[in-house]
C-alpha cells in the first residue's frame, strides 16, 4: 500500500523560505510523477507542480518564480522549496501521486491524483 | 487557464436520495481528463472518478460520472451517511497543469 507523509516546520515568517518534504513509502519517485499541491480557505486546492521521472519539473505558472521541487533518489523523498513567503502561503500543503494506477498496473499519467498524503499545516507569522 | 465551476454551491440532502453535481468548464477540457474528488473534514482529497466516467479503485458503483467537452456531471444514487463532503472536480492539460473547482458541498 502507498502512503505519503508530508512534514515541515509548522511556522514560517513572512519573506523567509519554506522547506517541505514528502517520505514515499509502497511506491517509488522512479516509477511515477509526482505532485505538490496546496488548499487554504481562501483560494481552495491548488496545484503548484509536478516533478516528472526524469527529474523535470513543471510549476504551477502563479508559483513558477518562488517554487522548487526536487527529489532524494536515496531517501525517496520529495522536496518543496517556496521563497519569500508572505500570509497568502498559508495553508495545508499535500503531496500527491500523479496520475491513477490501475490494479492491474497501468499507469495513465494524464489523469487525477490518486494517492495523497495526509497533508502538513504550514502558518506565516510576521 | 481553464477554469472550473461548480453547482450548486451547497446540496442538502437525505440518506437514500440521489444527487447530482456539475462542473463547467471555461474551455473545452482536452481529452475528457476530467476527475472528481471527495474531502471529508480534516481529510486529504479522495479521488472518485478519472477520465470523466472511470471510478476509481474501490469506489462503490453509486457513484457515477458523466459528460465531456465543457460540462460534466457527477451523480450520487442511495446517498449514505459517509457520502457526506465536498466534492472537486480538477482538469488536466491546461496551464496550469491541473485546476479545481471551488468545490460542492453535500450535506446529509
Amino acid at each position: 500500500q502507498v502512503h505519503l507523509q508530508e512534514s515541515g516546520p509548522g511556522v514560517v515568517k513572512t519573506s523567509e523560505t519554506l522547506s517541505l518534504t514528502c517520505n514515499i513509502s509502497g511506491d517509488s519517485v522512479n516509477v511515477h510523477h509526482w505532485s505538490w499541491l496546496r488548499q487554504s480557505a481562501g483560494n481552495g486546492l491548488e496545484w503548484i507542480g509536478r516533478l516528472y521521472i526524469g527529474g523535470t519539473t513543471l510549476y504551477n505558472p502563479s508559483l513558477k518564480s518562488r517554487v522548487t521541487m526536487s527529489v532524494d533518489r536515496s531517501q525517496n523523498q520529495l522536496s518543496l522549496r517556496l521563497t519569500s513567503v508572505t500570509a497568502a502561503d498559508a495553508a495545508r500543503y499535500y503531496c500527491a501521486r500523479s496520475g491513477v494506477v490501475t490494479p492491474r498496473g497501468y499507469y495513465y499519467y494524464y489523469h487525477g491524483m490518486d494517492v495523497w498524503g495526509q497533508g502538513t499545516t504550514v502558518s506565516v507569522s510576521s | 487557464e481553464i477554469v472550473l465551476t461548480q453547482s450548486p454551491g451547497t446540496l442538502s440532502l437525505s440518506p437514500g436520495e440521489g444527487a447530482t453535481l456539475s462542473c463547467r468548464a471555461s474551455q473545452r477540457v482536452s481529452g475528457d481528463y476530467l476527475a472528481w474528488y471527495q474531502q471529508r473534514p480534516g481529510q486529504a482529497p479522495r479521488l472518485l472518478i478519472y477520465g470523466a466516467s472511470t471510478r476509481a479503485t474501490g469506489v462503490p458503483d453509486r457513484f457515477r460520472g458523466s459528460g465531456s467537452g465543457t460540462d460534466f456531471t457527477l451523480s450520487i444514487s442511495r446517498l449514505e451517511p459517509e457520502d457526506f463532503g465536498v466534492y472537486y472536480c480538477q482538469q488536466y492539460g491546461g496551464s496550469p497543469l491541473y485546476t479545481f473547482g471551488q468545490g460542492t458541498k453535500l450535506e446529509i
